[in-house]
């Protein structure tokens, strides 16, 4: 069965520094895609950035890069220079050989100033 | 940018009342979707349509159901609403199944009494 799991509950940074949120998966779909989407307190799903199973390099997108390590199943998001407004709930997601998305069950970042 | 929009943020409704979420996205996204999200669950798909006039079940579709009579709106229904329907709903589009990157609406926020 696919699966996308998120072992961190809730994660603290110091403004201005970087951290990596992680997030492995479970499939067996040779092609698959992977997500990372910041949900702020407003409630509004962010999509952040995108990864393609046959990409050969790891994806980013300004401060945000996608560590993408194929043989350990894993597609773990970087933050750098980390903002008082990056606080939010960050989910990882797959999608799977419907084209539908699996959802992990999210980390919570608090950035401290 | 890509727009989705959701009829209200926040809902309020007695059991057995019939709901009626809408979503609305303006850039001819081919693919919709339904979420709800609940603490600890993460998103769970709930419908999604390919096309219009077309839908498919999701993960937790007891208790839902969905049309599709214009491509750029896709509504949810409660027939019945019941106390454990009470969540975050959440609308998203894709433009494709080959770009399958989702955007989000804002969320409706329901309570059943």
């Amino acid at each position: 069965a696919q699966k996308i799991t998120q072992t961190q509950p809730g994660m603290f940074v110091q403004e201005k520094e970087a951290v990596t949120l992680d997030c492995t998966y479970d499939t067996s779909d040779p092609s698959y895609g992977l997500f990372w989407y910041k949900q702020p307190s407003s409630g509004e799903m962010i999509f952040l950035i995108y990864q393609g199973s046959y990409d050969q390099q790891n994806a980013t997108e300004g401060r945000y890069s996608l560590n993408f390590q194929k043989a350990r199943k894993s597609a773990n998001l970087v933050i750098s220079a980390s903002q008082l407004g990056d606080s939010a709930m960050y989910f990882c997601a797959m999608r799977d050989s419907s084209y539908k998305l699996i959802f992990g069950s999210g980390t919570r970042l608090l950035v401290r100033p | 940018d890509v727009k989705v929009t959701q009829s209200s943020r926040y809902l309020v409704k007695r059991t057995g009342e019939k709901v009626f979420l809408e979503c609305v996205q303006d850039m001819d996204h081919e693919n919709m979707f339904w979420y709800r999200q609940d603490p600890g669950l993460g998103l769970r798909l709930i419908y999604f349509s390919y096309d219009v006039k077309m839908k498919e079940k999701g993960d937790i579709p007891e208790g839902y159901s969905v049309s599709r009579e214009k491509k750029e709106r896709f509504s949810l229904i409660l027939e019945s609403a019941s106390t454990n329907q009470t969540s975050m709903y959440l609308c998203a589009s894709s433009p494709s199944r080959e770009q399958e990157t989702q955007y989000f609406g804002p969320g409706t926020r329901l309570l059943v009494l």
